[in-house]
This record gives structure tokens, sequence and C-alpha cells, in this order.
């Protein structure tokens, strides 16, 4: 159980062009989703909280205008670099919150998403 | 500012042995502290998670302890065996489920 499938598992685009990633928790309801980005040997840095129904909460210094995210359903959640740029290169994973009744909170990770913007 | 260290430096050790890595933070007081796995190219994998409250937890090869006072976690793998290789993020967090990784520390592990 607690499966996330993330997709596309790697993309290539333009300079200027717009990517979208879809996150998805395939066996359970996930009100909350989070988005990070990792660098390589880096670690993962939290771009944005994504809730289900309402505006996601971005971490300071990423741009809500450059990375679109929607929540509309319990099951999915996108983001969309619009306007990529070669710096925007990275690999992009998704998660999906599950809480426990003790009050735990654990993510479940999707497998990520390679973005090479040229 | 919250900080979490890990060691960076990659763990080399031999099959058999006890592999130990270390998680530190400071300006934090987390309500719980997680392990994930991360292999190359994918997405991490959640292997344990600790209380602030509890000082250890086992789960089959792996062990960790939890020292709020030291403001250390130490991750245990006993008994390593190759497939043990990957990188090892530690993560911490409030009541809110927002979590904040380490680098992570890459494990390798040699026949």
């Amino acid at each position: 159980g607690a499966v996330v499938s993330q997709h596309p598992s790697w993309v290539i685009c333009k300079s200027g062009t717009s990517v979208k990633i879809e996150c998805r928790s395939l066996d359970f309801q996930a009100t909350t989703m989070f988005w990070y980005r990792q660098f390589p040997k880096q670690s993962l840095m939290l771009m944005a909280t994504s809730n289900e129904g309402s505006k996601a909460t971005y971490e300071q210094g990423v741009e809500k205008d450059k990375f679109l995210i929607n929540h509309a359903s319990l099951t999915l959640s996108t983001l969309t670099v619009t306007s990529a740029h070669p710096e925007d290169s990275s690999f992009y994973i998704c998660s999906a919150r599950r809480t426990f009744s003790s009050g735990a909170n654990v993510l479940t990770f999707g497998a990520g998403s390679r973005l090479t913007v040229l | 500012s919250q900080k979490i260290e890990q060691n960076s430096e990659a763990l080399n050790i031999q099959e058999g042995k006890t592999a130990t890595l270390t998680c530190n933070y400071t300006n934090y007081s987390p309500a719980y502290l997680q392990w994930y796995r991360q292999d190359p190219g994918r997405g991490p994998v959640f292997l344990l998670l600790i209380r602030e409250n509890e000082k250890e937890k086992r789960k089959e090869r792996l062990k960790v302890t939890f020292d709020t006072t030291l403001k250390q976690s130490l991750f245990h793998i006993t008994a390593s065996q190759p497939a043990d290789s990957a990188t090892y993020l530690c993560a911490l967090s409030g009541n809110t489920g927002k979590l904040i990784f380490g680098q992570g520390t890459t494990l390798q592990v040699k026949p």
C-alpha cells in the first residue's frame, strides 16, 4: 500500500516552454502533498506545500508564478514549471502525507521527475 | 535558522559490519525524526520514525536512537549487505507534516 506515482519520470524541453509534472496517490487520499527539488549530491529542498482545494503554500525564495501548483483532488497534485530555463533543470520529487493514529506524519515519495531544459 | 547536519563524506564499510550514520540538528525542537533511504535517481523511501519522547526504535536490522539533549540521532544498520548501499537521509518535523531534510550520507557496503 501507500504508493505515489509521479509522471513523467524524465522530460527534456526547450527554453521558454512549460512543463507539467503529475503526482498521484494511488491507494490513499492525500489532502496534503509536498513538492521538493533536488540538485546533484544535495539535499531535498522543499518548494511548496500543496493542499487539496486551496492555494499552495510556497517556501521563501520559490516563485509561485514560476512554479504553479494545483491540487484539485484528493489524489492528484500537479506542478507546472512555466517558461522553463536551463537553471530550472533539476530533479523534482513529490510526496504525499499520511497521518497515523499516533499523530505521526510520514511521507510517501514519488519516483521523481528529471527535468532538463535546453 | 534550522540546520540539519549529516556527514557529507561517504561511509565505506565491509559487508557484515555495522554501519552507523549520524544526524545532528540545531535551532529546532522536532516532534519527530525520520530516516529515509534514497537510491540514485529515485525518490526517498521511508524507513523509520522516532518521536521526541522515544530513545530508541528498531526494525529488523535497523536501529535508530534519538537524543534530544545532544540534538542527535544515530542510525545503525547491523550485518550490513551490499544491497544496503544507498544514501540515507535524516528528516525532522513538527506536527504539521512538513519535513526538513539533511543532505544525506552515502553508504557503500563492500562485499
